[in-house]
C-alpha cells in the first residue's frame, strides 16, 4: 500500500534559521506529492505540489523536489519566520486515486 | 465564495448519542471527502463522494454514514458515539483543473 514517512517533531528554531522536514513516501506507479500545512485552530492548506520526478514545488519561500530515486520530498526554507509556526503534513496521491495519504505531521515552532 | 464550511465547529456528545456533522461547498466540485486527524496520525479517509448521489467509504469507515443529495452538501453522521471517535474531523473538496483538495477548518468532537 501507500504510505508517508516525515520527521517526527516537534522542531523549535529561531526565527532566520534554515528548515528542513524530512519527507519519504512508499507508492505504487508515480504519485503526486503535497505539502499541506495547518495553522492553529485552522484547517490544512495547501503549500505546493509536484507531480513529476525532478518538479520543484514552490510557494512562500518553501521548496520541495520530488526525487524518484530516494523517493523523498524534503520541505526547506531557507530563513523561517514566527507566521511560519505550523503543522507540515507531507502528502501523496497515487495514480488516478482520489485519495490522499498523509504523513503524521511535523510541529514546527519558531522562536523570535 | 466560502470554500468549504464545517458545522458546528465544537461538539460534545455522550457515548451512544447520535449526530450529524454538516459540510458544505460552494466552488461546485463534484468529489468531497471528510477525514478524522487523530495526534500522531495525520488524517485519514473515512467516507468520499463522487458526485451526487455517490459515495463511497474510505479508510476508517465504520460507525459513520454519509450521503450525497447535493453537490453542495456532504453531511457525515454518527450512528451511536464511541469515545474511540473523539477526534478533529476535516471535510474536502477537490477541484477537477487543477487537482488541488480544499480543506474545512474542522469539528472537534468529544464523546465521553
Amino acid at each position: 500500500g501507500n504510505s508517508v514517512t516525515q520527521m517526527e517533531g516537534p522542531v523549535t528554531l529561531s526565527e532566520e534559521a534554515f528548515l528542513t522536514i524530512n519527507c519519504t513516501y512508499t507508492a505504487t506507479g508515480y504519485p503526486s506529492l503535497f505539502w499541506y500545512v495547518q495553522y492553529p485552530g485552522e484547517g490544512l492548506q495547501l503549500l505546493l505540489k509536484a507531480t513529476k520526478a525532478d518538479d520543484k514545488g514552490s510557494n512562500k519561500g518553501f521548496e520541495a523536489t520530488y526525487r524518484k530515486e530516494t523517493t523523498s520530498f524534503h520541505l526547506e526554507k531557507g530563513s523561517v519566520q514566527v507566521s511560519d509556526s505550523a503543522v507540515y503534513f507531507c502528502t501523496l496521491k497515487a495514480g488516478s486515486a482520489r485519495q490522499l495519504t498523509f504523513g503524521s505531521g511535523t510541529q514546527l515552532t519558531v522562536l523570535p | 465564495n466560502a470554500g468549504v464550511t464545517q458545522t458546528p465547529k465544537f461538539q460534545v456528545l455522550k457515548t451512544g448519542q447520535s449526530m450529524t456533522l454538516q459540510c458544505a461547498q460552494d466552488m461546485n466540485h463534484e468529489y468531497m471527502s471528510w477525514y478524522r486527524q487523530d495526534p500522531g496520525m495525520g488524517l485519514r479517509l473515512i467516507h468520499y463522494s463522487v458526485g451526487a448521489g455517490i459515495t463511497d467509504q474510505g479508510e476508517v469507515p465504520n460507525g459513520y454514514n454519509v450521503s450525497r443529495s447535493t453537490t453542495e452538501d456532504f453531511p457525515l453522521r454518527l450512528l451511536s458515539a464511541a469515545p474511540s471517535q473523539t477526534s478533529v474531523y476535516f471535510c474536502a473538496s477537490e477541484s477537477s483543473s487543477p487537482i488541488v483538495q480544499y480543506f474545512g477548518p474542522g469539528t472537534r468532537l468529544t464523546v465521553t
